[in-house]
């Protein structure tokens, strides 16, 4: 099984402020994907992370609110521009491939004030 | 579109008895996967147990069960033996196994009385 870890593990930021979560797991993958999960919610998928390519955001989510980086296999990073706190969130990165198995990092825990 | 669905907001079991959360889901895909997860309050998911639609046995994984019920659409976990710290939330998710993207559903609530 693939090992994530994320960084941040938390923070409080500011209205207006700009946060960049970075995700990096411990053998190359094809696929990363960035979730939310607000509060008392269920995970809602933000976009697709694909090396070497644009990621791919769901219905909802925009680039220029949610920019990634995916610069290699093994690293993404996520975003979350112009915060307000509805924004506050657990925000949690997910890899995938031809396992059937996908994994979860820890979570970034975001609170905007 | 795929849809998961937990009916259970959330249940109450007392250890060392055994819990069944409820997942249902509705996709026109003939290939897919269905997960459960665990998020206990420090907000990690764990990854707990897999059932592929064309898997001919129902998953098991330790004191984790899946009762795989295709016709009806129903991937329930059981989970045995309930443990204190088994209490969390507990996420069905659907894959398309084109895409790995996971769906999920609303989790159900899981506490364990001494």
């Amino acid at each position: 099984s693939a090992v994530i870890s994320q960084k941040p593990s938390r923070d409080i930021c500011q209205r207006g402020t700009s946060l960049t979560i970075q995700c990096q797991v411990d053998s190359q993958v094809t696929m990363m994907f960035w979730y939310r999960q607000q509060p008392g919610q269920s995970l809602t998928l933000i976009a697709t992370a694909n090396q070497g390519s644009e990621a791919t955001y769901e219905s909802g989510f925009v680039i220029d609110k949610f920019p990634i980086s995916r610069p290699n296999l093994t690293f993404s990073t996520l975003t979350v521009s112009n915060m307000s706190p509805e924004d506050s969130s657990i925000y949690l990165c997910s890899v995938g491939g031809d396992s059937y198995e996908q994994y979860f990092g820890p979570g970034t825990r975001l609170t905007v004030t | 579109a795929q849809k998961i669905t937990q009916t259970q907001p959330g249940m109450f079991v007392q250890e060392k008895e055994a819990v069944t959360l409820d997942c249902t889901y509705d996709t026109s895909d003939p290939s897919y996967g269905l997960f459960w997860y665990k998020q206990p309050s420090s907000g990690e998911m764990i990854f707990l147990i897999y059932q592929g639609s064309y898997d001919q046995q129902n998953a098991t994984e330790g004191r984790y069960s899946l009762n795989f019920q295709k016709a009806r659409k129903s991937a329930n976990l059981v989970i045995s033996a309930s443990q204190l710290g088994d209490s969390a939330m507990y996420f069905c998710a659907m894959r398309d196994l084109n895409d790995y993207k996971l769906s999920f559903g609303a989790g159900t609530t899981v506490t364990v009385r001494a």
